[in-house]
């Protein structure tokens, strides 16, 4: 069965601090992995990684992906309050039917 | 501003009572994935339709769930008869059969009592 599987699930830290956020997966004829960021409200999409070892970065989030030992992280430096959010990460097969979701890491940042 | 989007916001009902969710995916987009999402299980993929055909809804309890895509511009998913385990956020995603990024609307709370 597929999965998804996201450490740790939750992480509480100060502003300022940088985070490792992680996901592993188990996946039939995998396509490709997606991060997303949910607030209050639907999940919105940050990056799609395809390729083992190309970072993608936008702004102070940056991801990268290991196809060889099937995980991926998502790192925030300069954590700031508005990063507060539930961190989702998906991987789709590779027919593109079946976008498999981990539970997410809830992120907490204080001022 | 292209966008998916859900009716109803909010729903609460009785138990029994059927529910229907409609969603209207992106202009243009080809592949609806329908989601529920609780606390326990977080997003659970339930259905998902490429140019308006089922390719796989065996995420659906199919003795009381049934999603159906009548034109390419609605979605629906439905619930008979609905039960109090049902209560969860149900959202839709739409995307394109080259395939990016899934897009979400802003889901349907469902609260059956």
């Amino acid at each position: 069965e597929d999965k998804v599987v996201q450490s740790p699930l939750s992480l509480v830290v100060h502003e300022g601090d940088t985070v490792t956020l992680n996901c592993s997966y188990e996946v039939t004829n995998f396509r490709s992995l997606l991060w997303y960021k949910q607030e209050k409200k639907a999940p919105t999409f940050l990056f799609m990684l395809t390729s083992s070892g190309i970072e993608k970065k936008s702004g102070r989030l940056s991801s990268i992906l290991d196809k060889k030992e099937l995980f991926s992280i998502l790192n925030i430096t300069a954590t700031q309050t508005g990063d507060s959010a539930v961190y989702l990460c998906a991987v789709l097969n590779q027919a593109g039917t079946a976008l498999i979701f981990g539970k997410g890491t809830t992120l907490s940042v204080s001022s | 501003d292209a966008r998916v989007t859900q009716t109803p916001r909010h729903k609460v009902t009785e138990m029994g009572q059927e529910v229907t969710m409609r969603c209207q995916p992106i202009l243009g987009h080809n592949t609806v994935f329908w989601y529920r999402q609780t606390m326990m299980q977080g997003l659970e993929l339930l259905a998902y339709f490429r140019n308006r055909a089922p390719l796989d809804d065996s995420g659906m309890p199919k003795d009381r769930f049934s999603a159906e895509m009548p034109d390419a511009t609605l979605a629906t998913l439905k619930i008979q008869p609905s039960e109090p385990r049902d209560s969860a956020v149900y959202f839709c995603a739409s995307g394109t059969q080259g395939y990016t990024e899934a897009f979400f609307g802003q889901g349907t709370r469902l609260t059956v009592v």
